[in-house]
């Protein structure tokens, strides 16, 4: 799996918008990018993957450059309660067996701090 | 909301202990994991499991041993317990093909500390 870059921490006002970076300039064409978060110390929870399109969900939305070589995970207006610790993972995609290729690899994350 | 259980959620036990933590899914999963994770550190993988006897190891040794006879339970027991098994066990489960594959459901974790 292609290693990911994110910066350790950041910061955010309550309400406005949280951009969290991750470089994976060694994706290859067959590997999705996955986002999870882990709020204090509690189970990680998936927010949201894309291969090449950008994606928007009820959560967020990722924004994925076009040589897929980074991505940007948006909340659009943060609250306190998206305090947490937000993981960019790079795994193959649509197949969760044979091997180890399915199974995820959590880095050290960026710590976002929500502040009123 | 995920319906993967792990019980104790909390557990004090002294050196030389045997312990099993459970973890039990209902949404049918194929895939099973454990992850150990250390205070305000990465989460690492230390056993998975595809179905029902299948058992393999993770990218971080471990003591631990772990069993699926059901599809829907994948305990993980220590037979002798020590201080440098402190940690906190994550179990997680997730489909095997997709679409159910890229989601990864986790439970709520055993915090075990070892006297």
């Amino acid at each position: 799996d292609a290693k990911t870059t994110q910066p350790p921490s950041m910061d955010c006002a309550e309400g406005r918008a949280a951009n969290l970076p991750c470089n994976h300039s060694t994706i290859s064409g067959n590997e999705y990018v996955y986002w999870y978060r882990q709020i204090h110390s509690q189970g990680p929870q998936y927010i949201i993957h894309g291969l090449k399109n950008n994606e928007t969900n009820e959560m967020a939305s990722l924004i994925i450059t076009e040589d897929r070589k980074s991505s940007t995970l948006i909340l659009p207006h943060a609250t306190l309660r998206d305090t947490a610790v937000y993981y960019c993972i790079v795994r193959v995609g649509g197949r969760n067996y044979g091997g180890s290729q399915g199974n995820l690899i959590f880095g050290k994350g960026t710590k976002l701090s929500v502040k009123p | 909301e995920a319906d993967i259980y792990q019980t104790p959620r909390y557990l004090v036990i002294g050196t030389g202990k045997k312990i099993t933590l459970e973890c039990s899914q209902t949404m049918g999963h194929d895939k099973m994991y454990w992850y150990q994770q250390d205070p305000g550190m990465e989460l690492h993988l230390i056993h998975y499991s595809y179905g029902v006897n299948s058992t393999e190891k993770g990218d971080l040794s471990s003591e631990s041993t772990v069993s699926r006879i059901r599809t829907e339970h994948f305990p993980l027991t220590l037979e002798s317990a020590r201080p440098s098994h402190t940690s906190q066990y994550l179990c997680a489960s997730s489909g095997l093909f997709f679409p159910g594959s890229y989601e990864q459901y986790f439970g709520p974790g055993t915090r075990l500390t070892v006297t």
